[in-house]
């Protein structure tokens, strides 16, 4: 089972409301990603998890937060939703010296 | 960043038609991957071509890899209504976690 699945599909949020977006797998992975994706750009890595350890990259270090309470949940949360946080949030999820990463649907955020 | 010229590029071609899609990228990378996502869904890995191979081929793709110019192909033959996808070309930048994905390459094969 290759599967990874993201809570909720649909969000719509307002201005400066917090968001949380939830993420599950169960191939027992232990690195856990965050992407931001807009139109017509690429897939933005925000965040990882390897194990424990959260890493978040520098251009977004102040904008999310996660936790990954066990191995197969991790959760990517907005503490005050902007407007340019409209997109499609992407998770996904690696063993450590594998590349390949295998992703969820992703989660559409809407902020109005 | 560690894309080159990769902008989002649009392709329609009809089915059964070959076609190839190229990136570049600027640093360093121990694999290019090629991914796939179709509508509704996230990303789907394709291919993998390491640093020390020129070519790979997988049913009906084909991906190449030019370390020297840091530039890879995917070439998809015979292709299909259902290939309609974005595909997207991801580097390591030798990171042993993260990859680094190109703007994409929009493809349409009309029935």
């Amino acid at each position: 089972d290759t599967t990874v699945k993201q809570n909720p599909r649909y969000k719509l949020a307002r201005v400066g409301k917090p968001v949380n977006l939830i993420c599950s797998q169960t191939m027992n992975h232990d690195t856990m990603y965050w992407y931001q994706k807009k139109p017509n750009q690429a897939p933005k890595l925000l965040l990882f998890y390897y194990d424990k350890i959260l890493n978040r990259e520098a251009d977004t270090f102040e904008k999310f937060q996660s936790s990954r309470p066990n191995n197969s949940f991790c959760s990517l949360y907005i503490g005050s939703a902007g407007l340019e946080y409209s997109a499609m949030y992407l998770c996904a999820s690696s063993n450590r010296g594998y590349a390949e990463q295998f992703f969820g649907p992703g989660t559409r955020l809407t902020v109005l | 960043s560690q894309w080159g010229e990769e902008n989002l590029q649009a392709l329609s071609i009809q089915e059964g038609e070959d076609v190839t899609m190229n990136c570049s990228y600027k640093t360093y990378t121990t694999v290019v991957q090629w991914y796939r996502q179709k509508s509704g869904k996230g990303p789907a890995q394709l291919i993998l071509i390491r640093s020390n191979e020129r070519e790979k081929r997988s049913g009906r793709l084909r991906a190449t890899l030019d370390t020297s110019s840091q530039s890879s192909s995917l070439s998809i033959t015979g292709t299909l209504a259902t290939d309609t996808a974005v595909y997207f070309c991801a580097t390591d930048a030798l990171s042993n976690n993260r990859i680094f994905f190109g703007d994409g390459t929009q493809l349409v094969v009309k029935p």
